[in-house]
């Protein structure tokens, strides 16, 4: 079963806001990364932070992780238009070999 | 990067028939693949993970029989919907990782049509 499970499922927003997309996740972990999808393509690898990190940042991405609450938010500053797309955060199990869990998804739209 | 590709990008086939999609680590050798099942407007759902040289390890409720996967080398996984039905149309996503098992590299996804 999915261990991950995400929050809002959709979010819409205007260009220049900035979005914000919380995971939930339930077992111990190694790391968790987020994906980007664009409709009917395939994942593009945002940012891994590692169970023993608190925030990460990669230019206008910002994640953090509270392993005690088992979440994490991504965070996209200043959005454009081309962030549209659906966002996946996804648990590797600890000792479970690399494996990924994915969680059910945000779906972002940026209206220009 | 890490290249990983998939053959085909799309196929349709009729009910009843087997089809084989493949999934190639093109700049690395990848000791271990993953395929993953999509529905629409869904999320990725983890079917089998394989090492190279050995039996797919597959999730609870992933029938083996049906969905055959072979990793011969250190390329190449493939993964095989075998007697394919309506309900098997969905997208395939292959990832693949090496040394670091941490680290997938996803290839661009099949799209599975079964008329």
């Amino acid at each position: 079963s999915q261990q991950g499970e995400e929050d809002p499922q959709a979010l819409s927003i205007q260009e220049g806001e900035n979005a914000t997309m919380n995971c939930s996740y339930k077992t111990s972990i190694n790391n968790l990364q987020w994906y980007r999808q664009n409709s009917g393509r395939g994942l593009v690898h945002l940012i891994l932070i590692r169970s023993n990190e608190r925030e990460k940042h990669s230019g206008r991405l910002r994640v953090t992780l509270d392993t005690s609450k088992k979440s994490s938010s991504l965070l996209i500053t200043a959005s454009r238009a081309a962030d549209t797309a659906s966002y996946f955060c996804a648990t590797g199990p600890y000792n479970q070999g690399g494996k990924l869990i994915f969680g059910q998804g945000t779906e972002l739209s940026v209206k220009p | 990067g890490a290249v990983v590709s998939q053959h085909p990008s799309w196929v349709i086939c009729k009910s009843g028939t087997s089809v084989k999609i493949e999934c190639r680590s093109l700049d690395f050798q990848a000791t271990t693949m993953f395929w993953y099942r999509q529905f629409p407007k869904q999320s990725l759902m983890l079917m089998a993970t394989s090492n190279e040289g050995s039996k797919a390890t597959y999730e609870q409720g992933v029938e083996k029989d049906k969905f055959l996967i072979n990793h011969a080398s250190l390329t190449l996984s493939t993964l095989t919907v075998t007697s394919a039905h309506p309900e098997d149309s969905s997208f395939y996503i292959c990832s693949a990782s090496g040394l670091a098992v941490n680290e997938q590299f996803f290839g661009p996804g099949t799209r599975l049509t079964v008329l």
